[in-house]
């Protein structure tokens, strides 16, 4: 079936540090991929996405690349700020366009 | 920016109260979605909605309901409230068609039963 596994968190960094947070899926077909960012007391919200394979998706200095190869969608930042602070999901889309969540991952930035 | 409200914001109430949670959108949007939060962040799926007069029971079981009469409407009832159903509840919505959709999200409902 379709599945979506993220690093667990919490993820902890020093500002100015550089952010990796792995996702990779199973899926039949070619799904879309996703990753929302829910920050403290809201609710979720679209970061980026990717709709086919090598696609980069990119958005507030974060990006994260399709690769079919090694079905992976990894979220990258070069130089993460305190207002990173927040829950990062990676998503998918199955053949029936239900999401399919990960379980989130926790990034907590200290000063 | 998304247009999906949800109210209360908090609530906390008696065990064996009847509760209703409210969710309204403002984009026309056909789904609708009904997500459980637990602690650790992971999110459920407990009730979704193709439009009016749709709707379906999700990935994990749920002692609430929910009806769509109008398209911008999407309310969760719980007929009696136990302190397991205590957990942060976010209503969404998207496009209805097409594996690019995105999924707006209200700010959520943090329920808490005593």
């Amino acid at each position: 079936g379709n599945s979506v596994t993220q690093m667990e968190g919490p993820v902890t960094l020093s500002e100015e540090a550089f952010l990796t947070i792995n996702c990779t899926y199973t899926a039949t077909g070619y799904p879309s991929l996703f990753w929302y960012v829910q920050y403290p007391g809201e609710g979720l919200q679209l970061l980026l996405k990717a709709t086919k394979a090598d696609d980069k998706g990119s958005n507030k200095g974060f990006e994260a690349t399709y690769r079919k190869e090694t079905t992976s969608f990894h979220l990258e930042k070069g130089s993460v700020q305190v207002s990173d602070s927040a829950v990062y999901f990676c998503a998918l889309t199955a053949r029936n366009y239900q999401l399919i969540w990960g379980a989130g991952t926790k990034l907590i930035i200290k000063p | 920016e998304a247009d999906i409200y949800q109210t209360p914001r908090y609530l906390v109430i008696g065990t064996g109260k009847k509760i209703t949670l409210e969710c309204s959108q403002t984009m026309g949007h056909d789904k609708m979605y009904w997500y459980q939060q637990d602690p650790g962040m992971e999110l459920h799926l407990i009730h979704y909605s193709y439009g009016v007069n749709s709707t379906e029971k999700g990935d994990l079981s749920s002692e609430s309901t929910v009806s769509r009469i109008r398209t911008e409407h999407f309310p969760l009832t719980l007929e009696s409230a136990r302190p397991s159903h205590t957990s942060q509840y976010l209503c969404a919505s998207s496009e209805l068609g097409g594996e690019n959709t995105e999924a707006f999200f209200g700010q959520g409902t943090r329920l808490t039963v005593v």
